[in-house]
C-alpha cells in the first residue's frame, strides 16, 4: 500500500523559506504514470493547490504561488520536496503531499495523501 | 482560472436519508477528445486528509461504499450519499482538473439532523 508522509520545521519565521519533505513508501516516485504535488489548507478553511511535478521534471505551479514555490524530486531517497520563499502569516496552513496520476501534459486527482503537516509562520 | 463553486455551504440530514451536494464549474470541464468530465469528489473527516470518493466525475474510488455517487457532466455535478450513515459526517469537496491550476470548491459540512 503507497504511503506518502510530510516532514519539516513547524514553525518558520516570516521573510524566511518553508521546506517540507515527502518520503513516498510502497511504491517508485520514479513511475511514469503519476505526478507528485503538494496542496496546502489554511486553519478552518478550503483547499489550495500548491504544484505538481511529473517523474520526466515537469513541473506545473499555480501561478498565486508561482513566484515563490520550487517543487523538486530525489529519487535515490524515493522523497519529493517543497519549497516556498519569502513567508508570511497568511502561509500558516497543513500542509499535504500527495500522488496524481497522469500523463505529459495532464494530472488528474489526488488518490493517495499524506497525513499533512502545520506549518505555522510565527517570529 | 477555473471557479468550482458549492452548494450548499452546509447541509443537515436524518440518517438514512439521502444527501445530495452540488458543483458547479465556471466553464466546463468536459473534454470532448475522450468524453471524460475532469471531476473529482472528496470526504474530509476533521484531523485527517482529503479522502477520494469520486473521480471522472462518476467513477467511485476502490473501497468507497455504493451509497456515494457521482453525476453530471460540464459545468454541473452532484454527488448523493444514498442513505446518510454516521461516519459520513464530513467535508465534502469537488475539485476540476481539466486546466492548470487546478481548483476546489470552497466545500460543504454534511451533519446530522
Amino acid at each position: 500500500q503507497l504511503q506518502l508522509q510530510e516532514s519539516g520545521p513547524g514553525l518558520v519565521k516570516p521573510s524566511e523559506t518553508l521546506s517540507l519533505t515527502c518520503t513516498v513508501s510502497g511504491g517508485s516516485i520514479s513511475s511514469t504514470s503519476y505526478y507528485w504535488g503538494w496542496i496546502r489548507q489554511p486553519p478552518g478553511k478550503g483547499l489550495e493547490w500548491i504544484g505538481s511535478r511529473y517523474y520526466s521534471g515537469s513541473t506545473y505551479y499555480n501561478p498565486s504561488l508561482k513566484s515563490r514555490v520550487t517543487i523538486s524530486v530525489d529519487t535515490s531517497k524515493n522523497q519529493f520536496s517543497l519549497k516556498l520563499s519569502s513567508v508570511t502569516a497568511s502561509d500558516t496552513a497543513v500542509y499535504y503531499c500527495g500522488r496524481q496520476g497522469g500523463t505529459t501534459g495532464w494530472f488528474y486527482y489526488f488518490d493517495f495523501w499524506g497525513q499533512g503537516a502545520l506549518v505555522t509562520v510565527s517570529s | 482560472d477555473i471557479v468550482m463553486t458549492q452548494s450548499p455551504d452546509s447541509l443537515a440530514v436524518s440518517l438514512g436519508e439521502r444527501a445530495t451536494i452540488n458543483c458547479k464549474s465556471s466553464q466546463s470541464v468536459l473534454y470532448s477528445s475522450n468524453n471524460k468530465n475532469y471531476l473529482g469528489w472528496y470526504q474530509q473527516k476533521p484531523g485527517q486528509p482529503p479522502k477520494l470518493l469520486i473521480y471522472w466525475a462518476s467513477t467511485r474510488e476502490s473501497g468507497v461504499p455504493d451509497r456515494f455517487s457521482g453525476s453530471g457532466s460540464g459545468t454541473d455535478f452532484t454527488l448523493t450519499i444514498s442513505s446518510l450513515q454516521a461516519e459520513d459526517v464530513a467535508v465534502y469537496y469537488c475539485q476540476q482538473y481539466y486546466s492548470s491550476p487546478i481548483t476546489f470548491g470552497q466545500g460543504t459540512r454534511l451533519e446530522i439532523k
